[in-house]
């Protein structure tokens, strides 16, 4: 299994601001994912991040709106840019091990008013 | 774009009562996963099903894939207030490796 932390845990921004999210997992992995969960209901997959190239995005998200790093295969960071109330959500990365199992972290929970 | 309904969206029950939740598609899986989530966490997996007709158990729960592997149901036997959370399931639809999509979800309450 592994074990994913997030930073920061929750937030309250400004609309037009942005805000990057951290993603630490204990062990090397080629899969990343980030999620956008809003209140009460199921996950939206965002983006896959994997290390060495460019993050592939689902219908729906833009680069330019959800900026992701993946400098090496422990750490991601997405950047939730020009933020509006409407961006008030939970966001999750996750990691998939080598049987196709995902892991989650604890989420961010972002507030923008 | 592919679906997965849950059904019920929510639930309120006694402790003691059984309950079933079933996720349905019109698409084939190649694997079908169960996870619950409680607040402030993040989703954590509970089950992996990949056969067609398989069952599998985990103490309460009870697992079930279809034949046709396009649904599934879960099924908890004498519901626990520690069973309270968010019920997700979540499958890899055939020649989309890697890429999970989520069910609309189950919130499940039990009270005393």
């Amino acid at each position: 299994s592994a074990v994913i932390s997030q930073k920061p845990s929750r937030d309250i921004c400004q609309r037009g601001t942005s805000l990057t999210i951290q993603c630490q997992v204990d062990s090397q992995v080629t899969m990343m994912f980030w999620y956008r969960q809003q209140p009460g209901q199921s996950l939206t997959l965002i983006a896959t991040a994997n290390q060495g190239s460019e993050a592939t995005y689902e219908s729906g998200f833009v680069i330019d709106k959800f900026p992701i790093s993946r400098p090496n295969l422990t750490f991601s960071t997405l950047t939730v840019s020009n933020m509006s109330p409407e961006d008030s959500s939970i966001y999750l990365c996750s990691v998939m091990d080598g049987t196709d199992t995902q892991y989650f972290g604890p989420g961010t929970r972002l507030t923008v008013l | 774009t592919q679906l997965l309904e849950q059904s019920p969206q929510f639930l309120s029950i006694q402790e003691g009562e059984n309950l079933t939740v079933y996720c349905n598609s019109s698409s084939v899986f190649s694997s079908l996963q169960w996870y619950r989530q409680e607040p402030g966490e993040g989703p954590v997996l509970l089950v992996t099903v990949v056969t067609g007709g398989e069952v599998k158990k985990l103490k309460r729960l009870t697992f079930q894939f279809g034949d046709a592997r396009k649904d599934s149901s879960l099924h908890i036997t004498a519901a626990q207030p520690g069973d309270t959370g968010l019920y997700l399931c979540a499958g890899y639809y055939t020649g989309t490796a890697s890429k999970l999509t989520f069910g609309t979800g189950t919130r499940l309450q039990v009270t005393l």
